[in-house]
């Protein structure tokens, strides 16, 4: 079974700073995908970034980069100059690819606090 | 427009009760899910269901029911509900078929037993 850990819990920076949050997973599968999301106090999960396994480059968007290292199975998110609209729930999520059981296996989250 | 719209967004209800929570989406996806937020935050897929036919059914408690009576609508409903059911309840849709897509999802429904 595939399993996915953030061992960061709580995270703290001050803005206009970098933060890189952590994320390794278990799996014996080739092809994957990984994805980062963000839920704000809203409540809302909002897709930050994603990575197919089978890329070897890195995803980017914007402010948010991942370092994808695929032999040692983890999958960091680097937030470059960081606003306080980033404070939120990060998760990193997991899932198949496309074999039918399509459901995301998601890590247990890291708080990210950015203060002024 | 949303995308994946829930409704209600908060439902406070008596041990025992029955309830149902329903979710639209109008992204044209094949695949809709639920999945359940618990207390410390951890999310974890309940159901999915790709064109009507229920495809992950995980360890749920015959008490939760889902209905896709098609495929923008995936409604669930929920028998003689305990306290240990209170958390967030979210849908999500994606895509499956060609040009496969993440997951989308809604603005979740905080459901509180007392």
């Amino acid at each position: 079974a595939q399993t996915v850990t953030q061992s960061q819990p709580e995270m703290s920076v001050q803005e206009a700073e970098t933060v890189t949050l952590s994320c390794t997973y278990d799996t014996s599968e080739n092809n994957y995908y990984l994805f980062w999301y963000k839920q704000p106090p809203s409540r809302q999960m909002i897709l930050v970034i994603r990575q197919e396994a089978y890329k070897q480059q890195n995803a980017t968007e914007n402010r948010f980069s991942v370092n994808f290292q695929k032999a040692a199975k983890s999958f960091s998110l680097k937030i470059s100059d960081s606003q306080l609209g980033d404070t939120a729930m990060y998760f990193c999520a997991f899932m198949k690819h496309r074999t039918g059981t399509d459901k995301l296996i998601f890590g247990t989250g890291t708080r990210l606090q950015v203060f002024p | 427009d949303t995308a994946v719209s829930q409704t209600p967004k908060y439902l406070v209800t008596q041990m025992g009760n029955d309830k149902s929570i329903k979710c639209e989406q109008n992204l044209g996806h094949d695949t809709m899910y639920w999945y359940k937020q618990d207390s410390k935050k951890f999310l974890k897929i309940m159901f999915s269901y790709n064109n009507k036919e229920l495809i992950i059914n995980e360890t749920v408690p015959n008490r939760f029911s889902p209905k896709s009576p098609d495929k923008a609508h995936l409604n669930l409903h929920i028998n003689s509900l305990e306290l240990g059911d209170s958390a967030v309840y979210f849908c999500a849709s994606s895509l499956r078929g060609q040009g496969f897509t993440e997951a989308f999802f809604g603005q979740g429904t905080r459901l509180t037993v007392v």
